[in-house]
């Protein structure tokens, strides 16, 4: 099946910085999302992206396909933004599942 | 809001006993997903539907568990009897998918975390 991998595992970031996660796929997919689970369980949407770029307020993200990975970036970290960041992605020659990575957690600390 | 709706929020239960979760996907989506997480790690993958059709539920340990969709707007996951090692938060998602081979934007629900004792 799929692989996918996402990178760095942890991550400690000082309030205000900024960072990038990244997510590696072993295959062509036809849908990629990011979420978001928060230090409560809640896993959020963050985006819907199979292709291209997307910005939502400090946050935005970009999928290369054709080179099969996903980037992430946080933008002048809050705390409220820690928790765990997974990528999931649909293999387009099954259309059926999704593969999650096993995920960045991100501590901010104030 | 449109949202995926979960039933029960929290379970404590002994082992031996049967356990049901209930999940209502957001209305006009025809894919459900259950997963179930541990101690925040990954989400494995137990069964999912497609039009209320069971499409794999290899993740599923078959002697104890099963699940089913009685109608569009409900899936439940059983199971009987409980054990100790069952204890982990379930999550309900659901999705549209147009084609055999797309599956839409997936949204979660807020799990169903069980402990048995």
């Amino acid at each position: 099946g799929i692989q996918v991998e996402q990178s760095p595992p942890d991550l400690i970031l000082q309030e205000g910085a900024n960072s990038t996660l990244r997510c590696n796929f072993s295959d062509s997919v036809n849908n990629l999302q990011w979420f978001h689970q928060n230090p409560w369980g809640q896993l959020i949407n963050l985006f819907y992206i199979p292709s291209g770029t997307k910005q939502n307020g400090r946050l935005s993200a970009t999928t290369v396909a054709t080179e099969r990975y996903s980037l992430l970036y946080i933008s002048s970290s809050q705390t409220t933004d820690s928790g765990v960041y997974f990528c999931a992605v649909v293999p387009s020659n099954t259309g059926n599942q999704f593969y999650f990575g096993t995920g960045t957690s991100l501590t901010v600390i104030p | 809001d449109a949202r995926v709706t979960q039933t029960p929020r929290d379970k404590v239960t002994e082992m031996g006993q049967e356990v049901t979760m209930r999940c209502q996907p957001i209305l006009g989506h025809n894919t459900v997903f259950w997963y179930r997480q541990t101690m925040m790690q990954g989400l494995e993958l137990l069964a999912y539907f497609r039009n209320r059709a069971p499409l794999d539920d290899s993740g599923m340990p078959k002697d104890r568990f099963s699940a089913e969709m009685p109608d569009a707007t409900l899936a439940t996951l059983k199971i009987q009897p409980s054990e100790p090692r069952d204890s982990a938060v379930y999550f309900c998602a659901s999705g549209f998918a147009g084609t055999a081979y797309t599956t839409g934007e997936l949204f979660f629900g807020e799990g169903s975390r069980l402990t048995v004792l």
